[in-house]
């Protein structure tokens, strides 16, 4: 079956315009992650639903960023006037219903180059 | 907050040599996962441990769990080149939301 699918696989824009990523979780997943990877290093945790609940939002780095999942499928990641330090790997995974942790599956991010 | 320290940081080594790398956190783990990812993909899941002193084998990897669940070490036997990559290891730590805490990663370059 598909994986988590994520598009565009590259985007660049200018400092200061807005740019939104695109997230397609493996059907049937309850939950979706985004996650935010600098060049060599792990990836740091932004968000959190479960369905269309947003219920974590503690990585978010600032007001500019916003996730929405509004049919529990789908989810964007939108950045409002980027700035260079957000010039990063943004990975989406998710993981299927199930008591405890479940394991996430990952897409293969969007690289972001903010000039 | 739960700090995963990975190392090295950097590995670069002949096909054919053994190698060890570390993963060291602040606190008990919950569930550790150690993940490779590859260049322009996503991490791939290789391994979950739970129970301290565990002890996993994938073919050429063999994963440790510290007795005090508090370290980890993923050993390979006979790199390849296929083996290269970025290997990280995670927490779910503290969180009923399932969110990971990732180290920073070890970069294995095995050379041909």
């Amino acid at each position: 079956g598909a994986g988590v699918s994520q598009s565009p696989r590259y985007k660049v824009a200018k400092r200061g315009q807005d740019v939104a990523l695109r997230c397609d979780p493996i059907s049937g997943h309850v939950s979706l992650f985004w996650y935010q990877q600098a060049l060599g290093q792990g990836p740091e945790f932004l968000t959190y639903f479960q369905n269309e609940a947003q219920l974590d939002k503690s990585g978010l780095p600032s007001d500019r960023f916003f996730a929405e999942r509004p049919e529990g499928s789908v989810s964007t990641l939108k950045i409002q006037r980027t700035q260079q330090e957000d010039s990063a790997v943004y990975l989406c995974a998710s993981s299927p219903p199930g008591r405890g942790n479940q394991p996430q599956h990952f897409g293969d991010g969007t690289r972001l180059s903010i000039l | 907050t739960q700090l995963l320290e990975q190392s090295p940081q950097f590995l670069s080594i002949q096909e054919g040599e053994n190698l060890t790398v570390y993963c060291n956190s602040s606190s008990v783990f919950s569930s550790l996962q150690w993940y490779r990812q590859e260049p322009g993909e996503g991490p791939v899941l290789l391994v979950t441990v739970v129970t301290g002193g565990e002890v996993k084998k994938l073919k050429r990897l063999t994963f440790q769990f510290g007795d005090a669940r508090k370290d980890s070490s993923l050993h390979i036997t006979a790199a390849q080149p296929g083996d290269t990559g970025l290997y990280l290891c995670a927490d779910h730590g503290s969180s009923n939301t399932g969110k990971l805490i990732f180290g920073q990663g070890t970069t294995l370059q095995v050379k041909p």
